[in-house]
């Protein structure tokens, strides 16, 4: 079974632009999470989206929106981005909605100058 | 709210010694626990998990943990290093009640010297 694919791995992009990153879970998975990962900050939660609906955000601004299609894959969006913003982004599937074991993507490489 | 502390950021053992990286966690509610890894450049791979069965679990690559819930404590060993275990380790509790996120230590970086 295939796992879970990121695309594009890398990306760099410059202050005020915006970026769409996205996401296709494991076969048969319907929960899709997002994950920032910094030097400084670590891991921390975005989002999760199941049945195309989100179920829970974390503590970020505005700026950072996502939404789930049909086939349960994810698109994840920053706007206006800062320097900050410059981090790996991991996706993350499960089967269910509630506890469950999710299972990570290679992640996109995010770089703004 | 849940949290993970891993004590020592940094841990270096020599090939064929013994692996002991410490997880304590802090929860309300009995937790799932997870352990990952992540080599450079990479995703995180899932090595084990608790899901309130038996406390001692068994992951791949040889690695095993044991929930121990009078300690919180949720620590992740190997007999024997390998230099294939070179990587950060992530320790991260999820909790039941409407946000079953993964919340993450810092990670702790092993370096297997030969």
């Amino acid at each position: 079974k295939a796992g879970v694919t990121q695309t594009p791995r890398y990306l760099i992009k410059t202050r005020g632009q915006q970026v769409t990153l996205s996401c296709s879970p494991i076969s048969g998975h319907r929960s899709v999470s997002w994950y920032q990962q910094t030097p400084g900050q670590g891991l921390q939660f975005l989002f999760e989206y199941f049945s195309e609906t989100q179920r829970n955000k974390g503590n970020f601004p505005g700026r950072f929106s996502g939404r789930q299609f049909s086939n349960s894959r994810s698109e994840m969006n920053v706007s206006t981005l800062e320097l900050g913003d410059s981090a790996l982004y991991l996706c993350a599937s499960k089967r269910l909605a509630g506890l469950d074991t999710q299972y990570f993507g290679p992640g996109t490489r995010l770089t703004v100058l | 709210a849940q949290s993970v502390t891993q004590l020592g950021s940094h841990v270096s053992v020599s090939e064929g010694a013994l692996v002991l990286l410490r997880c304590n966690y802090s929860s309300s509610v009995p937790p799932y626990l997870f352990w990952y890894v992540q080599y450079p450049n990479q995703g995180l791979q899932l090595l084990l998990k608790y899901t309130s069965a038996a406390t001692l679990v068994k992951g791949i690559n040889g690695f095993e943990a044991e929930f121990k819930k009078s300690e919180t404590s949720f620590h992740l060993t190997k007999p024997s290093a390998h230099m294939s275990d070179a990587a950060e380790y992530f320790c991260a509790v999820s909790i039941q009640g409407g946000s079953e996120k993964l919340v993450f230590g810092k990670g702790t970086k092993l370096t297997v010297n030969p």
